[in-house]
């Protein structure tokens, strides 16, 4: 099946700018999900369709999805965001969603 | 606002089946699909199943041999049942909404409960 890959960890220091990769064969062709798990939490849906931020969810959030790789954006990154983060696409050739393997946000 | 609750035993015998219930309220489960999502340290967030109000279901191939998901739209639930499990099903259970009706993305999910396969 499709695979996802993304960093096990990327630091950033508070107001800095954190960048997550999410790698995958052509996946500027497939829609790209995003989600925020803090610890003994579910995950969030912050980023749907490469771009889209759900109701609630900062400007701060933002994502771009080209080639063979799709972005997560946080800008200003606060305390509070740090978390492990997800990306999701839709395999077409298994017919099933695919998760990556997560990355963890760590702010200094 | 819309809530999932799921329930079931969080212990689980070897060989035996899984069954999971995910409560939804504060909207109507005939509308929307709706997944059944596990989480493990060994393999990360892997889907399991969906299913919608017609009964329309998909499985994750891996699993399609053990798996079956149900809704119940009189009780406002769907359910998932897992057979013959091994210690490899050991995983948080998450139950989510697939968002704006489709089933590729999860805007809605519930908090998970835990379940251990063991003797």
């Amino acid at each position: 099946s499709y695979v996802l890959t993304q960093p096990p960890s990327v630091s950033v220091a508070p107001g800095e700018t954190a960048i997550i990769t999410c790698g995958g064969n052509n996946i500027g062709a497939k829609s790209v999900h995003w989600y925020q798990q803090k610890p003994g939490q579910a995950p969030m849906l912050v980023i749907y369709y490469d771009t889209d931020r759900p109701s609630g969810i900062p400007e701060r959030f933002s994502a771009s999805n080209f080639g063979n790789t799709a972005t997560l954006t946080i800008s200003r990154v606060e305390a509070g965001d740090e978390a492990d983060y997800y990306c999701q696409v839709w395999d077409s050739s298994s017919d099933q969603p695919v998760f990556g393997g997560g990355t963890e946000l760590t702010v200094l | 606002q819309v809530q999932l609750e799921e329930s079931g035993p969080g212990l689980v015998k070897p060989s035996e089946t899984l069954s999971l219930t995910c409560t939804v309220s504060g909207d109507s489960i005939n509308t929307y699909y709706w997944s059944w999502i596990r989480q493990s340290p060994r393999k990360g967030l892997e889907w399991i199943a969906y299913v919608n109000n017609s009964g329309t279901t998909k499985y994750n191939p891996s699993l399609k041999s053990r798996v079956t998901i149900s809704v119940d739209t009189s009780k406002n639930h769907f359910s998932l049942k897992l057979s013959s499990v091994t210690a490899a099903d050991t995983a948080v259970y998450y139950c989510a909404r697939g968002f704006n009706w489709n089933p590729d993305v999860f805007d809605i999910w519930g908090q998970g409960t835990m379940v251990t396969v063991s003797s």
